[in-house]
Order: structure tokens, then C-alpha cells, then sequence
């Protein structure tokens, strides 16, 4: 157990709303981040954060934002959600070297 | 050409066979490598590191080939429980970690 919480775990939502997705971790590690994991494609990166208020994009970038206030929570929006943006959602934070662990996933569905 | 690239099976072995996978990835500057197991609709597990010398943890060997740019799973004595998608990762380009696309594994009775 990686003590990783991703809230909420499914979510319906409409095209041009916004979204926000929380990863939630309780071991106070520096790095976070937000994958999407789509059939085909594996795991892509959309942004990563290194400590507080430090993020970075990652691949996949484009329609995402994301914040990190504290060490614990890192928050991904979608601004304006898009029926391309409906995936499966996984936060991970990284341990020693660059080993990752993963949160449970948000299944986001955007009709 | 993807960064990590994998057979994506699905490989459907008895229980007992010895199965393995490879996975070639792009990026020859990469230093770290991993394979993850991911039970449908659950998140990636580590299941093992691997090193340049090549390791073992019980029934799993992973090994490293720099020159021609793959790693390897090897699983010995499949068991029922290991049916799984197994991904690939690397670390890439930007010094992220790139994904293979995975590989399922079916172990029938």
C-alpha cells in the first residue's frame, strides 16, 4: 500500500465543463504525478510536480492543469472537459530511485 | 516509433509453462527499467527492478540487453494468480518514465 488516495474514483460529466481530479498522499514524498492510461497507448504522462508549486508538463499535456498547494495533494483540472479526455486516471508518486507507485485510478466518463 | 514497444499478446498458457516477454525501447541513453503487473481495472504494480546484470525473485527473471535495447520477463511455473497485463517502463527522452502498451497473460487451468 502505497498510501495513495485518488478522489472522486468515477465521475460523468458533460463536454465543456470542469473537472478537478485530487491525488491525496500521506507519506511526503517530493515527486507526484498524473498519468492517463487509454487502450493502446500504456501509461502517457500529462504533468508532474517536484515540490510545492513545482510542476512540469509531461507528453500529454494540452486541456490539463494542475496545482500542488501542499506536499500531500496534487490536483489535476480539466478546464473544459472534451469526450477525447474521458480515460482512466492515475496518480503515482515516486519513491527511492525511480521507482513509482500508483493510486487506485479515476474513471472519468465525458459524454 | 513508439518509445517502449511491446507484444501485446494475449498469451494464453497452462499452468506449469514457463512464459516470457520482451519489450524494446528507443531511447539507448536510458539507465532505468522496470516491469509493473496491472490486474484489469486496478492500478500498475511494481513487480520487479531490473539490473544491468540481470535478477531473480522467485518464479520472475528480468534481464537487461543494452546493445540491442530490450528487456526481458521471464515466468517460471505459472500460476493461475499471475494472469495479468505486464507493462514495460523505461525511462525516456525527458527523463520521464514511457510506458509500454503491455502485454496480457492468461494462465488456464
Amino acid at each position: 500500500d502505497a498510501g495513495i488516495t485518488q478522489s472522486p474514483r468515477h465521475k460523468v460529466t458533460e463536454t465543456g465543463t470542469p473537472v478537478t481530479l485530487r491525488c491525496h498522499q500521506t507519506e511526503n514524498h517530493r515527486y507526484m504525478y498524473w498519468y492517463r492510461q487509454d487502450p493502446g497507448h500504456g501509461l502517457r504522462l500529462i504533468h508532474y510536480s517536484y515540490g510545492v508549486k513545482d510542476t512540469d508538463k509531461g507528453e500529454v499535456s494540452d486541456g490539463y492543469s494542475v496545482s500542488r498547494s501542499k506536499t500531500e495533494d496534487f490536483l489535476l483540472t480539466l478546464e473544459s472537459a472534451t469526450s477525447s479526455q474521458t480515460s482512466v486516471y492515475f496518480c503515482a508518486i515516486r519513491r527511492q530511485g525511480d521507482e513509482q507507485y500508483f493510486g487506485p485510478g479515476t474513471r472519468l466518463t465525458v459524454t | 516509433r513508439k518509445e517502449v514497444e511491446q507484444d501485446p499478446g494475449p498469451f494464453n498458457v497452462p499452468e506449469g509453462a514457463t512464459v516470457a516477454f520482451n519489450c524494446t525501447y528507443s531511447n539507448s541513453a536510458s539507465q532505468s527499467f522496470f516491469w509493473y503487473r496491472q490486474d484489469c481495472r486496478k492500478e500498475p504494480k511494481l513487480l520487479m527492478s531490473v539490473y544491468s546484470s540481470g535478477n531473480e525473485d522467485g518464479r520472475f527473471t528480468a534481464q537487461l540487453n543494452r546493445a540491442s535495447q530490450y528487456i526481458s520477463l521471464l515466468i517460471r511455473d505459472s500460476k493461475l494468480s499471475d494472469s495479468a497485463t505486464y507493462l514495460c517502463v523505461v525511462n525516456g527522452y525527458n527523463n520521464d518514465m514511457r510506458f509500454g502498451a503491455g502485454t496480457r497473460l492468461t494462465v488456464k487451468p
